[in-house]
């Protein structure tokens, strides 16, 4: 499978503790996003990186929230303290290079918080 | 601000028939704006996009239009089929201040297609 993939698919994790989630990009794609999304909504934008470059993160990102993408390619999203209300569907996508903007998306992390 | 609507929220049609959800987007928008179909548990997909060079594009039985001076852009989808059934999202590009650009995504159409 070459589109973007995603692990775990699926978390289930108690109020307080840490999780970390992993996202593989299509590998030629050097815009990688993290959305995060809730029943019945659309993806809501997280953060952004261009190669390793953190370049854009949206103000739903608390202190809570830290991502990286060290060697450009794939990216980890972490949660510390996990609240309730970050039970979602953690999305990633990736994108080829400026000016074409078609995001391919993973099939997502979803998180249940206790 | 970055807003873009979508209407309706549910819609409900018989195998055969045509489908159109319709989006609206705010002023600061740029030039493009993608649908995606989302079926239940499953990844967002690209179906079709468009971009402000043009008025209309079409792939097979879907097609998208763009009406920039009313700021609003449809799907239409013909001969539907109960495998069409998912939600629909449309999205559009905004441009921040450092330059860098963000979709913004609708709230979704679920999309009910009876045999």
């Amino acid at each position: 499978d070459t589109g973007v993939s995603q692990d775990p698919r699926h978390k289930i994790t108690k109020r307080g503790q840490n999780v970390t989630f992993r996202c593989d990009p299509i590998s030629e794609h050097n815009r990688l996003y993290w959305y995060r999304q809730t029943l019945g909504q659309g993806p809501e934008f997280l953060t952004y990186f261009q190669n390793e470059a953190q370049l854009e993160k949206s103000r739903l990102l608390s202190d809570r929230f830290s991502a990286e993408r060290p060697k450009g390619s794939f990216s980890t999203l972490e949660i510390q303290r996990t609240e309730q209300g970050d039970s979602a569907m953690y999305l990633c996508a990736s994108s080829l290079t400026q000016g074409l903007h078609e995001q391919y998306f993973g099939p997502g992390t979803r998180l249940t918080v206790t | 601000g970055e807003n873009v609507e979508q209407h309706p929220s549910t819609l409900s049609v018989q195998e055969g028939d045509s489908a159109v959800i319709k989006c609206t987007y705010s002023d600061s928008a740029s030039n493009y704006f993608p649908w995606y179909k989302q079926e239940l548990g499953k990844r967002p997909q690209l179906i079709i996009d468009i971009r402000s060079n043009v008025g209309e594009k079409k792939d097979q039985r879907i097609a998208v239009t763009l009406n920039k001076t009313a700021k609003h852009f449809s799907l239409h989808i013909t001969e539907t089929q109960p495998e069409d059934s998912a939600v629909y999202f449309c999205a559009a590009l905004f441009s921040g201040n450092t330059g860098f650009q963000k979709l913004v995504f609708g709230t979704g159409t679920r999309l009910l297609v009876s045999p």
